[in-house]
């Protein structure tokens, strides 16, 4: 059975930086797609980024490009996000998830996911 | 972008009720939609993806239709542990776009 464990999350300035860590484990991590996703408080769920095998392609939502990096260590099934310049508005609950490909180049669903790791940007 | 419109934003009903949820795109999205169950203090949970394909685990009482526009999930007979939110995602076209969710509560 998959598993996957979300850790990095915490209290930074805004302007700040975190890295989040997903470690997973229970299933090929190479042969899938990993996503980041969040939920801020009082809101719905965002698709953040996306990493394809090999690590290709990669995808960013327009409210973190530029700022935040996706990563993946095959040797270690794990996925990253560094996050960089963070805002208040970065504040949210960051879910790591298995991503399925159904159709080339499209049809992204999530179909495993971890517990979140709270991210809370605050002065 | 794709906007995604859920329908009603919340819905209060029985067990053993019959509940379709309804989300709308904004575009032509074919059969590019999944579902997503939220329950507090737990990760979300795919139900179904690509329309109506059933994810391995999720009880047959699940099941989603539409293709184009307009899509459901309806679920047929609701259990207690079914009261949650539920989101559609279009994965037609970046950026992947979630709807607002609906909230199903307890009657």
């Amino acid at each position: 059975h998959e598993r996957l464990v979300e850790s990095g999350g915490g209290l930074v300035k805004p302007g700040g930086s975190l890295r989040l860590s997903c470690a997973t484990s229970g299933f090929p991590f190479g042969d899938y797609y990993m996503s980041w996703l969040r939920q801020a408080p009082g809101k719905g769920l965002e698709w953040l980024s996306h990493i394809g095998t090999f690590d290709t392609p990669i995808y960013y939502a327009d409210s973190v490009k530029g700022r935040f990096t996706i990563s993946r260590d095959d040797a270690s099934n794990s996925v990253y996000l560094q996050m960089n310049s963070l805002r208040a508005e970065d504040t949210a609950l960051y879910y790591c998830a298995r991503t399925v490909m159904w159709q080339y180049g499209s049809g992204w669903y999530a179909d495993s996911w971890g517990q979140g790791t709270q991210v809370t940007v605050s002065s | 972008d794709i906007q995604m419109t859920q329908s009603p934003s919340s819905l209060s009903a029985s067990v053993g009720d019959r509940v379709t949820l309804t989300c709308r795109a904004s575009d032509s999205i074919s059969n590019y939609i999944n579902w997503y169950q939220h329950r507090p203090g737990t990760a979300p949970k795919l139900l179904i993806y690509a329309a109506s394909n059933l994810q391995s685990g999720v009880p047959s009482r699940f099941s989603g239709s539409g293709s184009g526009t307009d899509f459901t999930l309806t679920i047929s007979s609701l259990q207690p542990e079914d009261f949650a939110t539920y989101y559609c995602q279009q994965s037609y076209d970046t950026p992947i776009t979630f709807g607002q969710g609906t909230r199903l509560e307890i009657k």
